[in-house]
């Protein structure tokens, strides 16, 4: 049973560019949720999809937007990279709301 | 709103030794609460979760934590520490429906 897998593991960007990061869930997983470590730091929830649309979201800015795709995989796109979004990206799934979430391994994005 | 706070971001303990990692939490309303492990250059493994059964939550690899609801603690405890054991260790609360919050995390060190 293949657990989250994410792509790509890793990702250089200029400022200014834009990034998209993907992730499929684990089997049996409907809802997917992206998250934001900075080194050193605990992970910061981004946002959560279920059923295709954004249903909760955290205090980031709209350069952050996701996508869910009808085999619950996801996306996360960010706009306009800045130096501060260098990190690493973790996506989560879960089989029910907020229920225990199994995390990838990251995709860790250096931008320059 | 919810919150974690981990005492010490960096505890050390020698081999064979009791691990205890603390954890203190935030929650206006009954919290599941969470221990996940990182390895370098990894993504987030769940140890063990607690959500309103049994106060005493054993999890993967020997690791055990109790919920105190008049402390507000969920600690994180193993009888004897591995080499293995040596990780970046995190705390989440998630008040039901809301997004997983997480501690600034605790890097446990093994002595030999």
């Amino acid at each position: 049973d293949a657990g989250v897998t994410q792509s790509p593991t890793h990702l250089i960007k200029t400022r200014g560019q834009q990034v998209t990061l993907r992730c499929s869930p684990k089997s049996g997983h409907d809802t997917v949720s992206w998250y934001q470590q900075a080194l050193g730091q605990g992970p910061q929830f981004i946002f959560q999809y279920y059923e295709e649309e954004e249903r909760q979201r955290g205090n980031f800015p709209d350069r952050f937007s996701g996508h869910q795709f009808p085999n619950y995989s996801s996306e996360l796109n960010v706009n306009a990279l800045l130096l501060g979004d260098s990190a690493l990206y973790l996506c989560a799934s879960s089989a029910d709301t907020w229920g225990a979430q199994y995390f990838g391994p990251g995709t860790r994005l250096t931008v320059t | 709103a919810q919150s974690v706070t981990q005492l010490g971001s960096h505890v050390s303990v020698s081999e064979g030794a009791l691990v205890l990692l603390r954890c203190n939490y935030s929650s206006s309303v009954p919290p599941y609460l969470f221990w996940y492990v990182q390895y370098p250059n990894q993504g987030l493994q769940l140890l063990l979760k607690y959500t309103s059964a049994a106060t005493l939550v054993k999890g993967i690899n020997g690791f055990e934590a109790e919920f105190k609801k008049s402390e507000t603690s969920f600690h994180l405890t193993k009888p004897s520490a591995h080499m293995s054991d040596a990780a970046e260790y995190f705390c989440a609360v998630s008040p039901e429906n809301e997004k997983l919050t997480f501690g600034t995390g605790t890097r446990l060190t093994i002595i030999p």
